[in-house]
């Protein structure tokens, strides 16, 4: 069954640093990319970037200067660390995979100034 | 980056009614290997986004046959033939033909 759950802190200060992590099941990350999306509250949703089933990744070009995605594929998890965060980087952070078939319940995150 | 516009932005419909959303990118979405990259999302209040068609028609696994998807380049089109009311929320398009993929704006179905 595959399942990708999201976890990490609610509560980030403002001008501090995100991390969260997606952990998969189900499948395995050299079979399949994970991609990181979020929805600010109210808001659509923004492709933040994604890292392919050969390690390789893409960014979307207007946080690509503060967001860095990783794997780790013995532990089945991706993640995502996010510099220099600001108020309206509060939303739900969910991560997919690639086919967008899959998601996880999503992480709200609230940065605080 | 690619745009993606979604008309309409809301969208009010009764039971039964057949709806159609509109998904516009500002440039071809066929990718160099054939393939046109643009799927239909739906995003329930309070639940993540839930695949409904993928490589513009095709029907994802479980999802109702009502539910189809149509064009080709650059022009879009989910259909929804015979609302019900599990059908209300949030559609999104979102091409991952061209890096960074992109979604569109979305189109909220409610009930008039």
């Amino acid at each position: 069954q595959v399942q990708l759950k999201e976890s990490g802190p609610v509560l980030v200060q403002a001008s501090e640093t995100l991390s969260l992590t997606c952990t998969v099941s189900g499948f395995s990350l050299t079979n399949y990319g994970v991609i990181w999306v979020r929805q600010p509250p109210g808001k659509g949703l923004e492709w933040m970037g994604i890292i392919w089933r050969n390690g390789n990744t893409d960014y979307n070009s207007a946080l690509k200067s503060r967001l860095s995605i990783n794997r780790d594929t013995s532990k089945s998890q991706v993640f995502l660390k996010m510099n220099s965060l600001q108020t309206d980087d509060t939303a739900i952070y969910y991560c997919t995979r690639d086919l967008s078939d899959y998601w996880g319940q999503g992480v709200m995150v609230t940065v605080s100034s | 980056d690619v745009v993606l516009t979604q008309t309409p932005p809301t969208l009010s419909a009764t039971i039964g009614q057949s709806v159609s959303i509109s998904c516009r990118s500002s440039q071809s979405l066929l990718h160099s290997n054939g393939n046109t990259y643009l799927n239909w999302l739906l995003q329930r209040p309070g639940q993540p986004p839930q695949l409904l068609i993928y490589l513009v028609s095709r029907l994802e696994s479980g999802v109702p046959n009502r539910f189809s998807g149509s064009g080709s380049g650059t022009d879009f089109t989910l259909k929804i033939s015979g609302v019900e009311a599990e059908d209300l929320g949030v559609y999104y398009c979102v091409q991952s033909t061209h890096a960074p993929w992109t979604f569109g704006g979305g189109t909220k179905l409610e009930l008039k």
